[in-house]
């Protein structure tokens, strides 16, 4: 089955952690993406990849890394300097950067 | 003015009756609209996309397409309590850089 995996689907973290999110795609596409979705609010996004190799930030980048060292896989790290990391974070992935994009089914993040 | 706006509801209606749901965005030139329907706890689901003027039919559901008036919509005839979502309108923009840019959603209840 092609698709767009995200491990884990909740994940509980302590202050001052860093914890990593993980993204799987077999879809052959080219462009992955990290968003947070709020309650109540709309898909902000956090990082991009048009390309294995290669990341943008984008509108809510401060707290968080990632990698692109495979096609593949896109991890998410949020670091302890996001200051509200408790939210439901959403993977995506589309052929080439401007096309529609798949989303994976989200991990829920929760910080005590 | 907001790239994508959409009516944030809730939008009710009752099971069986059409459910008119509306998005209208600033950039004139984009290209690719697409809607995206999210059940409460999971992610966004690919529905429907249209390009051209018009009407763009699947099953139930019409996208209706304006770029000089720059709006777009989704009807969804015989509506089922299945419905019931928040449904995301998002389009890519043209301007400078191409990217998806989505709505902050429309919550749709069909009342039995």
């Amino acid at each position: 089955d092609g698709g767009i995996t995200q491990s884990p689907k909740y994940l509980f973290r302590k202050e001052g952690q860093n914890v990593t999110l993980s993204c799987e795609q077999n879809l052959n596409h080219d462009a992955m993406y990290w968003y947070r979705q709020d309650p109540g609010q709309g898909l902000r996004l956090i990082y991009y990849s048009q390309i294995v190799n290669d990341f943008q930030k984008g509108d809510i980048a401060e707290g968080y890394s990632v990698s692109r060292e495979k096609k593949e896989s896109f991890p998410l790290t949020v670091t302890s300097a996001q200051k509200n990391p408790t939210a439901f974070y959403l993977c995506a992935s589309s052929i080439r950067y401007y096309n529609e994009q798949f989303f994976g089914p989200g991990t829920r993040l929760t910080v005590l | 003015q907001k790239e994508v706006e959409q009516n944030s509801g809730p939008l009710s209606v009752p099971e069986g009756a059409i459910a008119s749901l509306n998005c209208t965005y600033s950039d004139r030139g984009s290209q690719s609209f697409f809607w995206y329907r999210q059940y409460s706890g999971k992610s966004p689901e690919l529905i429907m996309f249209i390009y051209s003027n018009g009407d763009k039919e699947d099953g139930r559901f019409t996208a209706q397409l304006n770029k000089a008036s720059q709006y777009v919509s989704l009807l969804i005839r015989d509506s089922q309590p299945s419905d019931s979502a928040t449904y995301l309108c998002a389009l890519i923009t043209q301007g400078g850089s191409e990217k998806l840019v989505f709505g902050k959603g429309t919550k749709l209840t069909v009342n039995p």
